[in-house]
Order: structure tokens, then C-alpha cells, then sequence
């Protein structure tokens, strides 16, 4: 299996623009989850879906942040406007039973 | 308070040292707890779960004390390669949205040294 996958990589934008992270889980998990990491807030789980519909969207900061699942293998998360305060680390990860949460390799946004 | 707490470190100790981590957590209710691993610029992946009579998986020791509301990981033997971060996770039933998360510390940092 490949793992979750998420595009891109990287992302350099100025403040202001639209940002769109992708992730594609791992086949057959039925939760997913975004998460945004920063060295002043570590950790920090956005939003999560199981089996694409959203459940909890409290941790999304502002109304700037979106995110859709329209199918099991594919979910975005959007941001528009960004602002410099967004730069973070963007996870995504896939969860089949209660103990094996799989994350991406993250993209890491910069907005200057 | 954080609702999951760490000691940030970080932890400088030799190849071959024992070395321990304490976490605590906030909320009385939490019902699962985990170790994670983060590598510098990687993402976090599952060490271990950490069971209410301890466990163990190679040189790796994880226990849980539900009065006292702590989890600890005991690395024996260190070696070159355990060099990472490590997060406490701990899965509750928000009390604001009565849903259940998994809650991340911030973690500890482990630099073993030649």
C-alpha cells in the first residue's frame, strides 16, 4: 500500500491567495483527519471525517478554512484567503480500527 | 492547561543509556493513549499503545496511571536511531462537542549521543 498521500509537498504563496492541500487516504479507511502543526501549537486536528461526511469541525480556525471529502479516496483542504499566520505544517491521516492512524508526509505551506 | 502535557526537553543521553518520559493529562475521562514518533520534518507514526497493565515491545516500555493520570515510555539501550520526538496522544470525549479525539502533546525531544 502506498500510504497517505498528499499534494504538494510544498507550497510557497503570498498572502491573500487561494491555497488547496490534497490527501488520498489509504484504501479502505473510513476516517480522515487534517491536522496543522506549528512549533508554537504543535499538533493541532482541524477537522475529520468518517466514511466522507464531516463530524467535528471545531478545530478549523476561521471561516478562511475549508474542507471537503466528495469520495472515500479524496479529500481537500482549502484556505482562501491565505494569510502569513496559516504557514504551518498541513497532515492528513487515515484511520481503519481505533488504534492504527496513519499520517501523510505533510505539506508544508509558507505565506509571505 | 493543556489538556496533554510534556516536558519538551530536550533529553541528551548515550548510546546505550535507559531514559524515561512522563506525560499528563487533564481530563479524567480518557479512554485510549498512545506514543507516537516524529522524525525532524517527517510526519508522527505509532510507536506504541500503552494498555492499563503495561506493555512492552522491545526495548520499549510504555505504562499508564489511570489515579494519577500520567503515561510513561522507557527507552532501554539507547540507540543512535531512537533520536526523534516522541508525542503523547491521548483519545477522550470532548466535553464541547461530546465527540472523541485524539489529543497530541507537544512532545519530548530525545537526542542520544555517541
Amino acid at each position: 500500500d502506498a500510504g497517505v498521500i498528499q499534494s504538494p509537498r510544498h507550497e510557497v504563496t503570498e498572502m491573500g491567495q487561494e491555497v488547496t492541500l490534497r490527501c488520498k487516504p489509504i484504501s479502505g479507511h473510513d476516517y480522515l483527519f487534517w491536522y496543522r502543526q506549528t512549533m508554537m501549537r504543535g499538533l493541532e486536528l482541524l477537522i475529520y471525517f468518517n466514511n466522507n461526511v464531516p463530524i467535528d469541525d471545531s478545530g478549523m480556525p476561521e471561516d478562511r478554512f475549508s474542507a471537503k471529502m466528495p469520495n472515500a479516496s479524496f479529500s481537500t483542504l482549502k484556505i482562501q484567503p491565505s494569510e502569513p499566520r496559516d504557514s504551518a505544517v498541513y497532515f492528513c491521516a487515515s484511520r481503519g480500527d481505533e488504534n492504527s492512524q496513519y499520517f501523510g508526509p505533510g505539506t508544508r505551506l509558507t505565506v509571505l | 492547561r493543556k489538556e496533554v502535557e510534556q516536558d519538551p526537553g530536550p533529553f541528551n543521553v548515550p548510546e546505550g543509556a535507559t531514559v524515561a518520559f512522563n506525560c499528563t493529562y487533564s481530563n479524567s475521562a480518557s479512554q485510549s493513549f498512545f506514543w507516537y514518533r516524529q522524525d525532524c520534518r517527517k510526519e508522527p507514526k505509532l510507536l506504541m499503545s500503552v494498555y492499563s497493565s503495561g506493555n512492552e515491545d522491545g526495548r520499549f516500555t510504555a505504562q499508564l496511571n489511570r489515579a494519577s493520570q500520567y503515561i510513561s515510555l522507557l527507552i532501554r539501550d539507547s540507540k543512535l536511531s531512537d533520536s526523534a520526538t516522541y508525542l503523547c496522544v491521548v483519545n477522550f470525549r470532548r466535553l464541547d462537542t461530546g465527540r472523541r479525539a485524539l489529543t497530541f502533546g507537544s512532545g519530548t525531544r530525545l537526542q542520544v549521543q555517541p
